[in-house]
């Protein structure tokens, strides 16, 4: 059963947009939230990540998600898009009954145009 | 510093071969992973260990070998039944009791030709 769903493969902004990347969870049980970011031929670096508290995380290089229960989501965002902010972005989630075990889903590939 | 390294970055193989990609990790870290990555497939999990001499598969091990001999060392064995094997492979660690995601490796890109 997929537990992280990230809706569309590739998604496009000019440079100073808004970037929004979708990501829902299937889950009955609170879960722990990843954003990751992948570069070119590169392992996988944590932007921010929802565990407890606070709902709206702040993460690295300006990006920001917020866990909303009730939809069942944790989108990223960021308010205005930079040029080096083009890369592959996954959405991750652990639930609690899996252990250390991480599910992420299928990725976006965001592209930032001049 | 500390952090994950894969050893080649790039691997290319003749098909029916065994293949084995190294890992290593110096942030003490207990729990290692191995991922397979695809195009449009995001990261599927192989195999994992949470402590030394002890591993468990994940949801595509078929094909795959490893083992822990060492708290420091996962490496993986892409073995002649794995029937594709040309991927990208990410190697992760976790340290145990508290869980803030996973430090990943810079990957190692393998091709069977």
């Amino acid at each position: 059963a997929q537990s992280v769903t990230q809706l569309g493969s590739h998604v496009s902004v000019s440079e100073g947009a808004l970037v929004l990347l979708r990501c829902n969870y299937s889950s009955s049980v609170p879960p722990y939230l990843f954003w990751y970011v992948q570069y070119p031929n590169q392992g996988l670096q944590l932007l921010l990540k929802y565990t407890t508290g606070a709902t709206l995380v702040k993460g690295i290089n300006g990006f920001e998600a917020e866990f909303k229960k009730s939809e069942t989501s944790f989108h990223l965002t960021k308010p205005s898009a930079h040029m080096s902010d083009a890369a592959e972005y996954f959405c991750a989630v652990k639930k609690e009954t899996s252990g250390s075990r991480l599910t992420f889903g299928e990725g976006t590939q965001l592209t930032v145009n001049p | 510093d500390g952090g994950i390294t894969q050893s080649p970055k790039y691997l290319f193989r003749k098909e029916g071969q065994n293949v084995t990609l190294s890992c290593e990790q110096n942030l003490n870290h207990d729990a290692m992973y191995w991922y397979r990555q695809d195009p449009g497939q995001g990261l599927r999990l192989i195999y994992y260990s949470q402590i030394v001499n002890d591993f468990q598969k994940g949801d595509i091990a078929e094909g795959y070998s490893v083992s822990r001999e060492k708290k420091e060392s996962f490496p993986l064995t892409v073995t002649s039944a794995q029937k594709n094997p040309t991927a990208f492979y990410l190697c992760a660690s976790r340290k145990d009791r508290a869980f803030y995601g996973y430090t990943f490796g810079s990957g190692t890109r393998l091709t069977v030709v």
